[in-house]
């Protein structure tokens, strides 16, 4: 049983317009949530974070939010850029460990 | 950068043969992961070490072993290699803040 799952396996937008991926979590006992941003043939490169206490967190063009009633995050990003085009896996932290969603490719088109 | 490097970037190997993955880090960081990425399925954690010498399991650790020695480096081992064992292997560290910073990867090919 999936305990982080991003339910869209992809998502294409325009240069310029805003970029929401989503992520839905069932265990309670997460505390901390990441989001990490992966290009072909790298490791997985950390964007921003926010811990349970605080339900958003802003860092440049990306916000993350998190609604813990819904055990739901999202991260936006304004204005998308060809460059954000990339697979962005969210991950949630329980006792000094990780658990990842299966991710979510996203395209930016110019 | 985290100062996390992996050895070697890629391996082809063949089945039932034993592989050892290195991972290696400079700045004295307490925590070290394995992952495995395949399609579909994220990253999921094989073994983790919160010391020389501690480690522990994660979510996929059968077939696997790991061991630390030195603070800066944790091997993984794959006793006897199968197919299903072909993937993208990260390691990755804690680093400030309780984020885990991850190494290039290696990828895995069982024949």
């Amino acid at each position: 049983d999936q305990q982080v799952k991003q339910n869209s396996p992809s998502l294409s937008v325009q240069e310029g317009r805003i970029s929401i991926l989503n992520c839905d979590y069932t265990n309670s006992m997460f505390d901390y949530f990441l989001w990490y941003k992966k290009y072909p043939a790298e490791g997985p490169t950390f964007l921003i974070s926010i811990s349970s206490i605080k339900d958003k967190n802003e860092d440049g063009r990306f916000t993350v939010f998190l609604n813990k009633s819904a055990k739901h995050l999202s991260l936006h990003i304004v204005p998308s850029q060809p460059g954000d085009s990339a697979v962005y896996f969210c991950a949630a932290e329980a006792g000094n460990m990780l658990t990842f969603g299966g991710g979510t490719r996203l395209m930016v088109k110019p | 950068d985290a100062g996390i490097t992996q050895s070697p970037r890629h391996k082809v190997t063949e089945t039932g043969t034993p592989v050892t993955l290195r991972c290696h880090q400079t700045e004295n960081h307490r925590y070290m992961y394995w992952y495995r990425q395949d399609p579909g399925h994220g990253l999921r954690l094989i073994h983790y070490s919160y010391g020389v010498k501690d480690t522990d399991k994660g979510e996929v650790s059968d077939g696997y072993s790991v061991s630390r020695s030195k603070t800066e480096d944790f091997l993984l081992t794959l006793e006897s290699a199968t197919s299903s064992q072909t993937s993208v292997y990260f390691c990755a560290i804690k680093g400030s803040g309780d984020t885990q910073y991850f190494g290039p990867g290696t990828r895995l090919t069982v024949l």
